[in-house]
């Protein structure tokens, strides 16, 4: 069964100071992974992708590594702002698929305080 | 942002009422779906399309439907809701890349639908 399981549930940093965010999958054939943030009562909006031949990819503070043999990801967030605030999901796409199914995470809830 | 749109945002009804949640997107995209996310849970898929005319059920059973007469609107109609329909609705469309992975889908999601049925 496809799966994405991500780690922690939630967290809670102060306005700042960094973070690193997990995602551990078995989505095969792995055709490439996505990190989304999805503020409340809003839809998800994608940060990063990666391709299997890909291992890290940064988009202004946050960087996100792909290691496609252990199949695990991460986020990392540095220097956090109060806008971090918001659920961080991961997402993964399998190769077979022509409709570009998405399996999901359930999201870390982050949260910054100041 | 996405050129992705949904009305309403937010919807509170009656029981047994007959409600339509519209998505609209104007990227020309030929993929389109609708999620259905509760707190603190994945995003499952309920419904999806190719293109006109084509409309495919998702992962999660749903009594939800949905119609895709043009490539732009993806509406989702409950015929008589009822408190389990309580949740949100996302509606997204996708393009299509190129990449040495394959071809990869970038999905565009909408603000969403927070639905309560009462």
């Amino acid at each position: 069964k496809n799966q994405v399981e991500q780690s922690p549930q939630s967290l809670i940093i102060l306005e700042g100071k960094n973070c690193t965010l997990q995602c551990n999958y078995t989505v095969s054939p792995f055709s490439n992974l996505r990190w989304y943030k999805q503020d409340t009562g809003r839809g998800p909006v994608s940060l990063t992708i990666m391709t299997f031949s890909e291992n890290t990819k940064s988009n202004g503070r946050y960087t996100a590594t792909l290691d496609a043999d252990t199949k695990q990801s991460s986020l990392h967030i540095t220097a956090s702002q109060l806008s971090d605030s918001a659920s961080y999901i991961c997402v993964v796409s399998d190769r077979g698929s022509t409709l570009g199914r998405l399996y999901f995470g359930r999201g870390t809830q982050l949260t910054v305080w100041p | 942002e996405a050129d992705i749109y949904q009305t309403p945002r937010y919807l509170v009804i009656g029981t047994g009422k007959k409600i339509t949640l519209e998505c609209s997107q104007t990227m020309g995209h030929d993929k389109m779906y609708w999620y259905q996310q509760d707190p603190g849970m994945e995003l499952h898929l309920i419904h999806y399309s190719y293109g006109v005319n084509s409309t495919e059920k998702g992962d999660l059973s749903s009594e939800s439907t949905v119609s895709r007469i043009r490539t732009e609107h993806f509406p989702l109609t409950l015929e008589s809701a009822r408190p389990s329909h309580t949740s949100q609705y996302l509606c997204a469309s996708s393009d299509s890349k190129d990449s040495p992975g394959g071809v990869t889908y970038e999905q565009y999601f909408g603000p969403g639908t927070r639905l309560t049925v009462t």
